[in-house]
């Protein structure tokens, strides 16, 4: 089946140690997200690739960086990690962007990460 | 500024009823696209139902039926004939073409919970 991946399922760290998230589609869409969703609140969008053009959230720490090397694959990086970024990171992919109902984006099953 | 609000932060329904979930969305961009999505307890975000804004008629999907009532901003999740497997998190978001992009805003959400 096609889906969104997502590795590890559930990440530990430690305060201040740069860690990585993986995502992977099978779907071939051209757009992929990544979220960070802390307990009880909505997700919260970080930044998306179209393709390869990268396009940041305004309001997204310079502590979060991401790749995206191939259509398939995209890492979410946070540099230095700090307890606040304690969250549940979802990777998301579109077709295309856009309002449409036909650009409904698909999730993966996230990635939890504890900072010790 | 773009808003979507649900005032239910938890709703309990007896197996087998109805159950409304109310979604209120702010925007002055006249094409926007909504969606509903269902988080169970495994973190994953699955798609359930889209309005668009244009759209002259209320999306089904199922036994989810979505009440759109555009004067009042307004865009319910209707669900019929609850089951046990209905219980997860429920999140109202929205698009908009202005900012290019597939960006959803997602609502704080409503904890759904079946009883048998």
């Amino acid at each position: 089946d096609a889906m969104v991946i997502q590795n590890p399922r559930y990440q530990v760290t430690q305060f201040g140690k740069p860690v990585t998230l993986s995502c992977s589609q099978t779907l071939n869409h051209n757009v992929m997200y990544w979220y960070q969703q802390k307990s009880s609140q909505a997700p919260k969008l970080l930044f998306h690739y179209y393709d390869k053009d990268f396009n940041n959230e305004a309001d997204t720490p310079d502590n979060f960086q991401s790749r995206r090397p191939n259509t398939s694959f995209c890492f979410l990086d946070i540099r230095s990690p700090g307890l606040g970024d304690a969250a549940m990171y979802l990777c998301a992919t579109s077709r295309e962007w856009g309002t449409g109902g036909e650009n409904e984006q698909f999730f993966g099953p996230g990635t939890r990460l504890t900072v010790l | 500024a773009q808003k979507i609000t649900q005032t239910q932060p938890g709703m309990f329904v007896q197996e087998k009823e109805a159950v409304t979930l109310d979604c209120t969305y702010d925007t002055s961009d006249p094409s926007y696209g909504l969606f509903w999505y269902k988080q169970p307890s495994s973190g994953e975000m699955i798609f359930l139902i889209y309005q668009g804004s244009y759209d002259q008629q209320n999306a089904t999907e199922g036994r989810y039926s979505l009440n759109f009532q555009k004067a009042r901003k307004s865009a319910n999740l209707v669900i019929s004939a609850s089951q046990l497997g209905d219980s997860a998190m429920y999140f109202c978001a929205m698009s908009l073409d202005q900012t290019g992009a597939n960006n959803l805003f997602f609502g704080t959400g409503t904890r759904l919970t079946v009883i048998p």
